[in-house]
C-alpha cells in the first residue's frame, strides 16, 4: 500500500520561511493535500494540488510537486507564531483511501 | 455552515467496556469517514460511508464498527475496550466519495482507556 513520509520536527526563526517536505511512494496519486493540526484540536484543510500540477501559491502558502520524484513541500512564507502546530501531508491512493503521514512539528524560534 | 461535528469531545472508558461516538457531518455532505489518531501510530483509516452503506474499510479488528444513519449522521462503536483503544477519533465528511472529494474533519473526540 501507500507509504508517506515526513520528517517529524522542525524549527524555523519567526519570519523566516518554513519548508516542511513530504514523500509518497503510489505514483498514480491524484490528489495530495496539506493538513494543520493545532493542540487539542481537529485536522484544517490548508490546501491541496493536483497531480497534473507542479506548483501551487495561496497566499503565504506554496505547495511544490515533484511527481518524478514523488516529493511534496509545503512552503510557509514568513512564518508567524500562530503557524506553531503539526502539519500533515495526505495523498489519495487508488482505492480512494487518503493515506496521512506522521506530521510534522512546527515549532517557532523567537 | 457549521463544520462537522463530534460528540462527546472527552470521555474516559475502563477496560472491557464499549464506547459510541457520534458524527454531524457538514450539512449536505453525504460521505463520513473515521480515523483513529495515535502518538505512535499517526492517523489510521478506519472506515468510510457514503449513503448508509460501508464503502470502505481499513485495517481494524471488528471490534470497531460503524454505521451511518439516513441523515448522513454517523455513529462508530468500539467494544470491548482496550487499553491501546486510547487515541484522539476524528470523523471527517465530504459531498461525494472518491478521488476529488476533499474531507473536511471535526475536532475530535479523546477517549481515554483506563
Amino acid at each position: 500500500g501507500e507509504d508517506v513520509e515526513q520528517s517529524l520536527f522542525l524549527s524555523v526563526r519567526e519570519g523566516d520561511s518554513s519548508v516542511i517536505n513530504c514523500t509518497y511512494t503510489d505514483s498514480s496519486s491524484t490528489y495530495l493535500y496539506w493538513y494543520k493540526q493545532e493542540p487539542g484540536a481537529g485536522l484544517q484543510l490548508l490546501t491541496y494540488i493536483f497531480s497534473n500540477m507542479d506548483m501551487k501559491q495561496d497566499q503565504r502558502l506554496t505547495v511544490l510537486l515533484n511527481k518524478k520524484d514523488k516529493h511534496l513541500s509545503l512552503r510557509i512564507a514568513d512564518t508567524q507564531t500562530g503557524d506553531s502546530a503539526i502539519y500533515f501531508c495526505a495523498v489519495v491512493q487508488r482505492d480512494d483511501k487518503i493515506i496521512f503521514g506522521k506530521g510534522t512539528r512546527l515549532h517557532i524560534l523567537p | 455552515k457549521a463544520g462537522v461535528t463530534q460528540t462527546p469531545r472527552y470521555l474516559i472508558k475502563t477496560r472491557g467496556q464499549q464506547v459510541t461516538l457520534s458524527c454531524s457531518p457538514i450539512s449536505g455532505h453525504r460521505s463520513v469517514s473515521w480515523y483513529q489518531q495515535t502518538p505512535g501510530q499517526g492517523l489510521q483509516f478506519l472506515f468510510e460511508y457514503f449513503s448508509e452503506t460501508q464503502r470502505n474499510k481499513g485495517n481494524f479488528p471488528g471490534r470497531f464498527s460503524g454505521r451511518q444513519f439516513s441523515n448522513s449522521r454517523s455513529e462508530m462503536n468500539v467494544s470491548t475496550l482496550e487499553l491501546g483503544d486510547s487515541a484522539l477519533y476524528l470523523c471527517a465528511s465530504s459531498y461525494g466519495t472518491g478521488t476529488g472529494n476533499t474531507i473536511y474533519f471535526g475536532e475530535g473526540s479523546w477517549l481515554t482507556v483506563v
